[in-house]
């Protein structure tokens, strides 16, 4: 199935460290989504992104919606031990049969060395 | 308010069997939709309901099949099970068509 690109696909960081990953698409999104995923759970919302250039913090995170559409990033500023697990961004169409359907990265892996 | 939740968490299956896992959706939300997610991969869609009507479907084989009840609520079938359908499905309700997404923690499905 369709996925996007998301890098990079692991990352180890020390405690303290800003962290950055991004994810590109060859398609066109109305929405990007950001999740993060713990062993065994299902993803947790962390942003949501709904306009070409818009750029959203969430406490420590930070997201911005590509001006092209096709791409997105998250930053993670001054991370912590909990901020492990794997994240992942979405892209979300909205005409058509594309409506409603979450198209996502494979994920990255964050790890933090205490 | 209770979240997205799903039954059961973890089931073991025979190939060729057949498989039904429950979705409640968050209170107020009339969208859900399944999502399978593979080891080491992101979640791939396989269809939204909305309204108690399929409102699109991913590339997935007609032997997986859904409902949505009244209340919102949703199963996913899935027949004939294969060895290749063992993966974590995810169950996500919104509060209408295009808004964010809510997971439930999933149903682990291992098939032998």
């Amino acid at each position: 199935g369709q996925q996007l690109n998301q890098s990079p696909q692991s990352m180890f960081i020390q405690e303290g460290e800003d962290v950055s990953m991004n994810c590109t698409s060859s398609s066109i999104f109305n929405t990007w989504l950001w999740y993060k995923q713990d062993p065994g759970e299902g993803p947790v919302l962390l942003i949501a992104l709904y306009k070409a250039g818009e750029l959203t913090s969430n406490g420590r995170l930070t997201a911005q919606f590509g001006i092209t559409r096709k791409d997105s990033f998250l930053n993670i500023s001054a991370s912590i031990p909990s901020d492990v697990g794997i994240y992942f961004c979405a892209g979300q169409g909205i005409y058509g049969g594309s409506q409603g359907n979450l198209i996502f990265g494979k994920g990255t892996k964050l790890s933090v060395k205490p | 308010e209770t979240g997205v939740t799903q039954s059961p968490t973890h089931l073991i299956k025979t190939r060729g069997q057949q498989v039904t896992l429950r979705c409640s959706s968050q209170s107020g939300h009339n969208t859900v939709s399944w999502y399978q997610q593979a080891l080491g991969q992101g979640p791939q869609f396989i269809f939204q309901y909305y309204r108690e009507e399929e409102n699109g479907r991913g590339n997935f084989p007609p032997r997986f099949s859904g409902l949505q009840f009244p209340n919102y609520s949703s199963e996913l079938n899935v027949n004939a099970l294969e060895l290749d359908d063992s993966a974590l499905y995810l169950c996500a309700s919104s509060f209408s068509l295009n808004t964010e997404a809510f997971f439930g923690q999933g149903t682990r499905l291992t098939v032998v």
